[in-house]
């Protein structure tokens, strides 16, 4: 079935450095994928919308210069927290739409010391 | 703005109980409702969805109705399973093209055998 892959799962970074996280969809296309944010034992937080070949829209309050999203093909988006503060520490989970039913990565594990 | 209020967890249970966990939404237009599960460690998974009032989504024992008069889709069991154990998140989109799904802040279910 439809796959979304997310990488990498997991990443330890220094405060001040950058981060890149990749989002593909596996053996479909996806024009538009979503980012989502998840803190511990709370809900996904729609991050942005990323759409191939044009700038991506962000949700009110999120810092499109921090989070720089692009997707340049119709199988990857990637997402790079800039910068990053461990305030940034956090799940982040990618999402495609393939039809009805919404494809989620399985998620990336941000922790900045 | 659309948005999805679920029950307050946890919701502990014991082994064949009864389980109910109440979603209501708020929404313009037409949309559709989803049960994501999330297992611990793991990725979300579609769990059923409803696409339009009257419908009823189910899998693996779970169900929902989608009721358009009380804005609810709440999910149901008749029976759990310790291996039911997880996070629910209560889910819509709009029905406009595009657009990405949005939360519940998400149920803890613990069954105990």
């Amino acid at each position: 079935g439809a796959v979304v892959s997310q990488h990498p799962s997991w990443v330890i970074c220094k405060s001040g450095t950058s981060v890149k996280i990749e989002c593909r969809s596996l053996d479909f296309q996806a024009t538009t994928m979503f980012w989502y944010r998840q803190f511990p034992k709370q809900s996904l937080m729609l991050m942005a919308t990323s759409n191939e070949g044009s700038k991506a829209t962000y949700e009110q309050g999120v810092e499109k210069d921090k989070f720089l999203i692009n997707h340049a093909s119709l199988t990857l988006s990637t997402l790079t927290v800039t910068s990053a503060h461990p305030e940034d520490s956090s799940f982040y989970i990618c999402s495609a739409r393939l039809s009805s039913p919404y494809i989620f990565g399985p998620g990336t594990r941000l922790t900045v010391l | 703005g659309d948005s999805v209020t679920q029950m307050e967890g946890p919701v502990t249970l014991s082994e064949e109980a009864f389980l109910t966990i109440n979603c209501t939404y708020t929404a313009t237009g037409y949309p559709s409702l989803f049960w994501y599960v999330q297992y611990p460690g793991e990725g979300l998974q579609l769990l059923l969805k409803a696409t339009k009032a009257d419908d009823k989504g189910s899998n693996k024992g779970f169900e929902a109705t989608y009721r358009k008069e009380t804005t609810s889709f709440h999910l149901e069991k008749g029976s759990v399973q310790v291996s039911d154990s997880a996070v629910y998140f209560c889910a819509l989109s709009g029905d406009q093209a595009g657009t990405a799904l949005i939360f519940g802040k998400g149920t803890t279910l613990s069954v105990s055998s």
